[in-house]
């Protein structure tokens, strides 16, 4: 079965709403990264975040590696964050590459 | 300024062709690796290399061949081509480690028609 499940699988706000992104996985990570895929394509990583809370500008991120959850908050929206919102862990044994597992992702639209 | 340089961005080549996808990567990591990104699946692994060296190989097919000629290079080969391949191939790179982060290019869409 899929090993990283995101929630919603897509999300429709207006400008100015907060949007809270789940990502549920079934095995020990440790690491966790979230990313942001633009419409056009492109990867840019949002925050790296295995355990405890991260901020960075409107982006929050809380992660409770017992659990296997993380979540990513989105205060005050912005058409500009429409895109999708991927989940990915990784499990590293030492030894070997860094081999990252992505969930399915979120599609945020944003309307204005 | 990228980091991570793929080319070209876009690519259409025909069945049963062989194309070249180019990265390079100038953040100093010391692993890199190529992703694919096929319509409605997920990312997904393929690759990783460190020092010029195969670390991991999760693609099934060996007409996906990777080639490092400097550590902060790394094409993928691809011979072949079926239209089952048309994708949006991916290049990161990181820092070998726990809790490293992974940064990714823009990648390259490949069409086979």
């Amino acid at each position: 079965g899929q090993q990283v499940q995101q929630s919603p699988s897509s999300l429709v706000l207006q400008e100015g709403e907060n949007a809270e992104l789940q990502c549920n996985f079934s095995s020990t990570a440790t690491q966790l990264q979230w990313f942001y895929q633009s419409p056009g394509g492109s990867l840019v990583s949002l925050l790296s975040n295995p355990s405890g809370t991260k901020h960075t500008g409107r982006l929050t991120s809380t992660t409770v590696t017992k659990e296997r959850r993380s979540s990513l908050h989105i205060s005050s929206s912005q058409t500009t964050d429409s895109g999708t919102y991927l989940c990915a862990i990784d499990r590293w044994y030492g030894g070997s590459g860094n081999k990252l597992i992505f969930g399915t992702g979120t599609l945020l639209s944003v309307k204005p | 300024d990228p980091k991570i340089i793929q080319k070209p961005k876009y690519l259409v080549a025909v069945t049963g062709s062989e194309k070249i996808l180019i990265c390079e990567q100038y953040l100093g990591h010391n692993a890199m690796y190529w992703y694919r990104q096929s319509a409605k699946k997920p990312l997904e692994f393929m690759f990783s290399y460190s020092y010029q060296k195969l670390m991991d190989n999760q693609t099934a097919s060996s007409r996906f061949q990777p080639q490092s000629s400097k550590k902060n290079h790394l094409d993928l080969q691809i011979t072949a081509l079926k239209p089952d391949d048309s994708a949006t191939y991916f290049c990161a790179s990181s820092q070998r480690g726990s809790n490293t982060e992974v940064f990714f290019g823009k990648g390259t869409r490949l069409t086979v028609v």
